[in-house]
């Protein structure tokens, strides 16, 4: 049964630091891995999809990679800011299967 | 704006009450998902609905009971439920059919108290 882990659970940072959020799957046979974000009471909001065949993936400040053998994916997030402050979570996505395999999720805070 | 919209988005109720929860997609997707949001958990998946037929239950207790009339709607009927029950609905969208994890589209969620 897939397993999904994200480390650390909450994290604080001053403002302007270069971030990496860590996200560790049991089983390494797997379709794709997402990266989402989480504001307070609000719903999820799609940031990075690896394909399984890919080794990461950017957008702006972020970029996230995908290590599929050691079962490993993380985000990195460049030149933090206030705004970024959200919940992160990370999501696996298996063969044959709409079901997408959440992790707990990191809180992250950016203070000025 | 995602795209998908829940409502109520807040909704308090006894164990006795009956309710339903209500969300749109405007994005033309084939696919509708209801999760579960509780505290220090994972997101836990609830339905999956394709072209209207619900293909997946994820072990769900029977006090719950969705409902897709068509392919932009998509209904979770409440009745009877308990207070482990209080959490965070999400509804989700996405473009493709059954069988393959595409990117999904949240809604901001209902936020649900049983008393």
């Amino acid at each position: 049964k897939q397993e999904v882990t994200q480390i650390p659970a909450a994290l604080s940072v001053p403002e302007g630091e270069n971030l990496v959020l860590n996200c560790s799957f049991t089983d390494s046979a797997i379709y794709n891995l997402q990266w989402f974000r989480q504001d307070p009471g609000k719903g999820l909001t799609s940031l990075l999809l690896i394909q399984s065949s890919q080794r990461e993936q950017t957008s702006g400040r972020l970029n996230a990679s995908l290590d599929k053998s050691s079962g490993r994916s993380t985000l990195y997030i460049a030149a933090s800011q206030p705004g970024d402050s959200a919940t992160y979570l990370c999501a696996v996505g298996e063969y044959n299967t709409d079901k997408l395999i959440f992790g707990t999720g990191t809180r992250l805070q950016v203070f000025p | 704006e995602t795209g998908v919209t829940q409502t109520p988005r807040h909704l308090v109720m006894g164990m006795t009450n009956k309710k339903s929860l209500k969300c749109e997609q405007h994005l033309g997707h084939n696919a509708m998902y209801w999760y579960k949001q509780s505290a220090k958990k994972p997101l836990e998946l609830m339905f999956v609905y394709s072209l209207e037929e619900r293909v997946e239950n994820n072990s769900v207790p029977s006090r719950f009971s969705p409902e897709c009339p068509n392919s932009s709607h998509l209904f979770l009927h409440l009745h009877t439920l308990q207070p482990e029950d209080s959490a965070l609905y999400l509804c989700a969208s996405s473009p493709g059919t059954s069988g393959r994890p595409d990117t999904q589209y949240f809604g901001p969620g209902t936020r649900l108290t049983v008393l």
